[in-house]
């Protein structure tokens, strides 16, 4: 049973405007929530992370949100460019470090 | 350079024949992952190592054993490929809560 689950398999978004993306948890051990971003023929690269103990952390045009009694989490690109097309998977963390990935959603910026 | 390699990029095999993955690091990270994609289920974790003694077992382990050469080299072996191992493999490296990933072996199995 997956313990990370990203309910919007894709997204399409217009250049310049925000991308929301998703993410749901189950297991409440886990203390440490990642995004990885993936291009075709690529492996997935890193992109921004949470701890537990905040809420929020941003990165230039990327946010994520933790709201951690609704087990939720949300990545904000704003703006959102064409190099953001893009898998966007979401990962979560317990202290056995490692990591839970979600199902991924595929995000396209039309100009 | 990239952090993670991995050989081969693609390989087409048989049903029943042995097939290894291999994967290096240049970064000197202690541990070490190797998982599987699949459409519609993300990426799932099939061992992990921690150190070159330490060898431990994912979510999905079943069809497969590894092996850690060195601190560098993690290898993936399918002892008998069969059809529902047909994916995409990633191997990773680094630390506990951010890995590198390297380009990934897509490996069909007919």
């Amino acid at each position: 049973d997956q313990q990370v689950k990203q309910n919007s398999p894709s997204l399409s978004v217009q250049e310049g405007r925000i991308s929301i993306l998703n993410c749901d948890y189950t297991n409440s051990m886990f203390d440490y929530f990642l995004w990885y971003k993936k291009y075709p023929a690529e492996g997935p690269t890193f992109l921004i992370s949470i701890s537990s103990i905040k809420d929020k952390n941003e990165d230039g045009r990327f946010t994520v949100f933790l709201n951690k009694s609704a087990k939720h989490l949300s990545l904000h690109i704003v703006p959102s460019q064409p190099g953001d097309s893009a898998v966007y998977f979401c990962a979560a963390s317990a202290a056995d470090y490692k990591l839970s990935f979600g199902a991924g959603t595929t995000v396209t910026v039309r100009a | 350079d990239a952090d993670v390699t991995q050989t081969p990029r693609n390989r087409i095999t048989k049903t029943g024949k042995r097939i290894m993955l291999e994967c290096s690091q240049t970064k000197g990270h202690d541990r070490m992952y190797w998982y599987r994609q699949d459409p519609g289920l993300g990426l799932r974790l099939i061992y992990y190592s921690f150190d070159v003694k330490d060898i431990n077992k994912g979510e999905i382990s079943d069809g497969y054993s590894v092996s850690r050469q060195a601190q560098a080299k993690f290898s993936l072996s399918l002892e008998s490929a069969i059809p529902n191992q047909t994916a995409l493999y990633f191997c990773a490296a680094g630390t506990a809560i951010e890995q590198y990933f390297g380009p990934g072996t897509r490996l069909t199995v007919t």
